[in-house]
C-alpha cells in the first residue's frame, strides 16, 4: 500500500521552515527521501531506518517514528535550490523488493 | 564516475509496437530496480535485478512487460503491444548493495518518456 504524504503542496518565502509528513499503514523496515525536479531524475536525500532515529545534513532532516510508521522531514531556512517534488519511499519486510513511493509533495519556494 | 544512464531519453509509439528501453547502471552495482511514474505521481515500482537474477517482478502490469539483465549490468526493458496506459517516464535505478535491506541508497537515471498514440 502507497504511503501517504502530507501536505500536497506548499508555498514557502525563502528562508521559512517547512515540515513534510509521510505515513504508512504498514510496518516499515525503512523510509527513503528524495527530492525531484521538474523533467529530472529523483535525488537521494537520506534513509532511516527502524528503531526511530533522526537524520540530517545541512539544513535539511528527518525523523522516522517506528510506532506510528510516521517519517517527517523538515526543511529549515528554505533556499530557492529546495524548491522540488519531495516523494518518501518505503521498504516493509514482505513486500516487493522496490521501494514504494507516495505521490508527493510539491514544494514552491518564493525569493 | 558516471551515474545511471537510459537510452533513449524519449520515445513515440504507435499503438501496437513493440519498445525496448535500455538501462546503464552504475558500474560494480549489483542491484537494478525499474519504476514506471506517471504524470503528477510518484515513481512506482515494476522489477527487481541482483546481478543476473530477476528476484522481483511483481510490479509489472501485465504479460506484456518483460525486462532482462543477461549478464548483471546493462538491463532492457521491454514492453510488446503497446497501450496508450503504457505512457510514462520509465526510471531505473541502481544500488550498491546486493541486499535490499542494506538501506543503500538508489541511484536513479533521467528517464525514458514513453509516449504512445
Amino acid at each position: 500500500q502507497q504511503p501517504v504524504q502530507s501536505p500536497q503542496a506548499v508555498i514557502l518565502r525563502e528562508g521559512e521552515d517547512a515540515v513534510i509528513n509521510c505515513s504508512s499503514s504498514k510496518a516499515l523496515y525503512s523510509v527513503h527521501w528524495y527530492r525531484q525536479k521538474h523533467g529530472e531524475a529523483p535525488v537521494f536525500l537520506m534513509i532511516l531506518l527502524k528503531g526511530g532515529e533522526q537524520k540530517g545534513h545541512d539544513k535539511i532532516s528527518a525523523s522516522f517514528n517506528e510506532k506510528k510508521q510516521q517519517s517527517s522531514l523538515y526543511l529549515t531556512a528554505s533556499q530557492l535550490s529546495y524548491s522540488g517534488t519531495y516523494f518518501c519511499g518505503t521498504l516493509s519486510g514482505g513486500g516487493a523488493d522496490g521501494l514504494t513511493f507516495g505521490k508527493g509533495t510539491h514544494l514552491i519556494i518564493q525569493p | 564516475g558516471a551515474g545511471v544512464s537510459q537510452s533513449p531519453r524519449y520515445k513515440v509509439a504507435k499503438r501496437g509496437q513493440d519498445v525496448a528501453l535500455r538501462c546503464d547502471p552504475i558500474s560494480g552495482h549489483v542491484s537494478l530496480f525499474w519504476y514506471q511514474q506517471a504524470l503528477g505521481q510518484g515513481p512506482e515500482f515494476l522489477t527487481y535485478f541482483q546481478n543476473e537474477a530477476q528476484l522481483d517482478k511483481s510490479g509489472l502490469p501485465s504479460d506484456r512487460f518483460f525486462a532482462e539483465r543477461p549478464e548483471g549490468s546493462v538491463s532492457t526493458l521491454k514492453i510488446q503491444r503497446t497501450q496508450q496506459e503504457d505512457s510514462a517516464v520509465y526510471l531505473c535505478a541502481s544500488s550498491l548493495a546486493g541486499d535490499i535491506f542494506r538501506n543503500n541508497e538508489q541511484f536513479f537515471g533521467p528517464g525514458t518518456r514513453l509516449t504512445v498514440l
